[in-house]
Parts: structure tokens; C-alpha cells; sequence
């Protein structure tokens, strides 16, 4: 099974900061014949079901805002909000879609400072 | 509007069964594969089940093969997951998830209901 890693576990970030969360992969997620990296980002808020914000690695979801940004390659990616809302808070989760079982990470809880 | 709503869930023993149901709208739902995938009480989330949009193709995280099942009737709109012989560590709220197209054999999820919760408990 891949291994995702994310880190750190939780954040607190002020208010139009830059939040950063990393997530590793236990062995690399990039389809060497389309040059594409299966990995996804979600969001869940309290009480709320995920919702989809990055897939490809770097590709927005329809309707996302495009302060949420994802990057990386292989088997280390990073999402990035550039200017944190208070609506941010929730906790962020990535997800491997390269292999059976698709598997996530263990989430990071994103909060304001 | 895209909606997934599952039902289903409840108190059951450990070895008992349960079948969990969710009623799809708003889009084209035998166009589409779709997977239940599960979310322990204040933990992570965990991929249980996929089926492909005609049913002839599943697949199963191995902690639950040979225990679940996942199904679907195009002409209900629904999807289904038969769950047996079920185990403390099964306790999760249980989601609905639809598979982007063409995403089927390599899936993210784009729409998700708001879930049900399952505790296997004596």
C-alpha cells in the first residue's frame, strides 16, 4: 500500500498568511507515461463531508478559490493557501489515486493564530 | 444540483450486518463509477469500495473483502453496500462518493454525501 505522510499534523496561521501543508508519499504517484501525479487535496470543514479542491496535484476544482494552490512531483507535494480566510478552518487531507487501495493522509488541522 | 444522501446506518453488534443505501440526483448516475468510502470517529478518511457505472467491476480495500459488497441499481438511482460479519473497527461514518469521469481504474472523489454512521458495538 502507498503510505501518505502529511505534515505537520496542525497549523495555526494568522489571517492573510500563507498556509503550507506537506504530504509525502510512500513510493512515487507520477505516471511516467502521461507525466501526471494521481494526488488530490480535500477540505473538511466540522460536520461537513470533504470536499474536493486539488487533483492532478496542481489542478483546481471548479468553484475553489484561487488562493488554494497545489505543487510538487513524485512523492512530495505541498497545498498552499496564499492569503488564509476564516472560512479556511477546517482540516485538509491528500489523497493517492495511483493504486489500489487509494489511500490518504492522516489530515492537518489548519487554525488561525 | 449534485446530491448524494445515504442512509442506512445505525447500532449493530459485532458479526451483525447492515445495508447501506445512497439515493443519487442531479446528475446522469449510470454514467458515472462510485465509491463509499468511510471515516473512523475523529480520525482520517479510508477508500472502502469502487464499482464501475454498469456494476461489472468492483473493487475492495482488503479489510473488507469478503465481508462487503458494494452495488448499484442504475434504475434507482442508488448505490449499495452490503456489510456483514461486522467488527468494532468498522465504526465509521460511511460516505457516498462520485468518481469524476473517466476516472474509474484511478479515482478522486468530486461529490460527496453527507454520510451516515455506522457503530458496531455489544
Amino acid at each position: 500500500d502507498i503510505v501518505m505522510t502529511q505534515s505537520p499534523d496542525s497549523l495555526a496561521v494568522s489571517l492573510g498568511e500563507r498556509a503550507t501543508v506537506n504530504c509525502k508519499s510512500s513510493q512515487s504517484v507520477l505516471d511516467s507515461s502521461n507525466n501526471k501525479n494521481y494526488l488530490a487535496w480535500y477540505q473538511q470543514k466540522p460536520g461537513q463531508p470533504p470536499k474536493l479542491l486539488i487533483y492532478w496535484a496542481s489542478t483546481r476544482e471548479s468553484g475553489v478559490p484561487d488562493r488554494f494552490s497545489g505543487s510538487g512531483s513524485g512523492t512530495d507535494f505541498t497545498l498552499t493557501i496564499s492569503s488564509l480566510q476564516a472560512e479556511d478552518v477546517a482540516v485538509y487531507f491528500c489523497q493517492q489515486y495511483y493504486g489500489i487501495p487509494y489511500t490518504f493522509g492522516q489530515g492537518t488541522k489548519l487554525e488561525i493564530k | 444540483e449534485v446530491q448524494l444522501v445515504e442512509s442506512g446506518g445505525g447500532l449493530v453488534q459485532p458479526g451483525g450486518s447492515l445495508r447501506l443505501s445512497c439515493a443519487a440526483s442531479g446528475f446522469t448516475f449510470s454514467s458515472y463509477w462510485m465509491s463509499w468510502v468511510r471515516q473512523a470517529p475523529g480520525k482520517g478518511l479510508e477508500w472502502v469500495a469502487n464499482i464501475k457505472h454498469d456494476g461489472s467491476e468492483k473493487y475492495y480495500v482488503d479489510s473488507v473483502k469478503g465481508r462487503f459488497t458494494i452495488s448499484r441499481d442504475n434504475a434507482k438511482n442508488s448505490l449499495y453496500l452490503q456489510m456483514n460479519n461486522l467488527r468494532a473497527e468498522d465504526t465509521a461514518v460511511y460516505y457516498c462518493a462520485r468518481v469524476p469521469p473517466s476516472r474509474g481504474w484511478n479515482p478522486y472523489f468530486d461529490c460527496w454525501g453527507q454520510g451516515t454512521l455506522v457503530t458496531v458495538s455489544s
